[in-house]
């Protein structure tokens, strides 16, 4: 069965401090991977996808199916990145998105 | 592209009651796909239609339905309610396979 692990629920770094928040999933085949954001009061919206390989507001996430992970890291965190992170996957030439738990960005100033 | 919208925004019904969510994609997405978000958990996939057609179904009972319309609207109907249906529910509408979906701001539904 598909599955999407994201092991906390919170994570609280300083302004400036490197950011990574965890995802791990389970599939047997080859999955699409994504990063979706939701700012306080804002609808959820897609952060970056893997087959892109792009860079969006900084966060970066590189797909590794030896580990089965789709991390996603920032070097600096902002206050603005403060929100609500989810890690999703979906299956061949599916739209079906398999959601994980979320984790909640805290950033201090 | 924002121009996902749902009704209404909050909504408070009775265990056994019926209920019909509304989704309007965006001109042009002829796919919507519906999905459950239970208080600190991430969104479950109902289902999905395209073209009016359901077109994949998540872990749901049947008293969950759908209907998609040839002007992008869909509803999202639920018989029998239970408390553990209350939830954010959320619609996200996109153009085709593959591409971006568009989520809307949800309807939150308490059951009582």
């Amino acid at each position: 069965a598909q599955r999407v692990t994201q092991p906390e629920k919170l994570l609280s770094v300083f302004k400036g401090a490197p950011v990574e928040l965890k995802c791990n999933y389970s599939y047997s085949g080859s999955p699409e991977l994504f990063w979706y954001v939701q700012y306080s009061r804002q609808r959820l919206q897609l952060l970056l996808r893997h087959i892109s390989r792009e860079s969006i507001k900084g966060f970066t996430a590189d797909l590794n199916k030896g580990e089965t992970s789709f991390h996603l890291k920032k070097p600096f965190a902002q206050e603005e990145d403060s929100a609500m992170y989810y890690c999703a996957l979906s299956t061949y030439n599916t739209d079906k998105l398999i959601f994980g738990t979320g984790t909640r960005l805290q950033v201090f100033p | 592209e924002t121009g996902v919208t749902q009704s209404p925004t909050h909504l408070i019904k009775t265990r056994g009651q019926q209920v019909t969510l509304r989704c309007s994609s965006q001109s042009g997405h002829n796919t919507v796909s519906w999905y459950q978000q239970a208080l600190g958990q991430g969104p479950q996939f109902i289902f999905q239609y395209y073209r009016e057609e359901e077109n994949g179904r998540g872990n749901f009972p049947p008293r969950f339905s759908g209907l998609q319309f040839p002007n992008y609207s869909s509803e999202l109907n639920v018989n029998a309610l239970e408390l553990d249906d209350s939830a954010l529910y959320l619609c996200a509408s996109t153009r085709k396979d593959g591409e971006t979906q568009y989520f809307g701001p949800g309807t939150r539904l308490l059951v009582l």
